[in-house]
């Protein structure tokens, strides 16, 4: 089985930096991702890190370190716009389907 | 391009009354599928994912149901709906399996 633990709500200012953390426990680990979810709406894809160290796109970053079991995402450069829920989610090695499970999520709000 | 949809967007249904979700991915070939349900303040949930037609697997025992009658199809049913089945149903797909889900733009089904 997997659990995946991330904090429930942050609280950032726009044009700041926050990095959201997450930690997992699995039997097996084929990746970590990254997405982001707007209220109402569906999921989408943020990252992808499957070795260690950090991932950069644009104005986020993942990063994994797969012996402490640990990934973060990092939102720079904070927007009204990046106000959302973002989810961390492990990929199992062991299942053939590519299954994802998630953690509950972390609900950013930016302030200005 | 590969596109996903889903219908209806929002539904309310009475308590006893039966359910059927649909969701179809275009341009792609034997996608992996899943359904997933979001209840208010829990995580997404893994409910059926499927790797082939006629292929389910449950994740969860309830009251629910799936079936995959086409490749490409991907249905979630129920022949009477609990309060409990009241969420945010989200249809997924996946391919080469090491770049997470593209989800569906989800179904918010309220049962009174």
């Amino acid at each position: 089985g997997q659990n995946i633990d991330q904090p429930t709500e942050m609280t950032a200012t726009e044009g700041a930096i926050v990095q959201i953390n997450c930690t997992y426990q699995t039997s097996g680990f084929n990746g970590l991702f990254w997405y982001q979810q707007h209220a109402g709406e569906a999921p989408t894809f943020l990252s992808y890190n499957v070795l260690d160290g950090l991932e950069e796109k644009g104005r986020f970053s993942s990063f994994l370190s797969r012996s402490k079991g640990y990934s973060y995402l990092l939102l720079k450069e904070l927007q009204m716009k990046d106000s959302a829920s973002y989810l961390c989610a492990v990929q199992d090695s062991g299942a053939g389907s590519y299954q994802l499970t998630f953690g509950k999520g972390t609900k950013l709000s930016v302030i200005p | 391009s590969q596109t996903i949809h889903q219908w209806p967007a929002t539904l309310v249904q009475p308590v006893g009354s039966p359910l059927s979700l649909e969701c179809t991915v275009e341009g792609t070939s034997n996608p992996n599928l899943y359904w997933y349900r979001q209840a208010a303040g829990r995580g997404l949930q893994l409910l059926f994912y499927s790797v082939g037609i006629g292929q389910i697997s449950s994740e969860v025992p309830q009251n629910l149901s799936a079936s995959r009658p086409q490749d490409r199809q991907f249905i979630l049913s129920s022949k009477k709906l609990l309060l409990s089945d009241s969420g945010f149903y989200l249809c997924a797909w996946s391919v080469s399996g090491n770049y997470g889900y593209t989800f569906g733009s989800g179904t918010r089904l309220t049962v009174v």
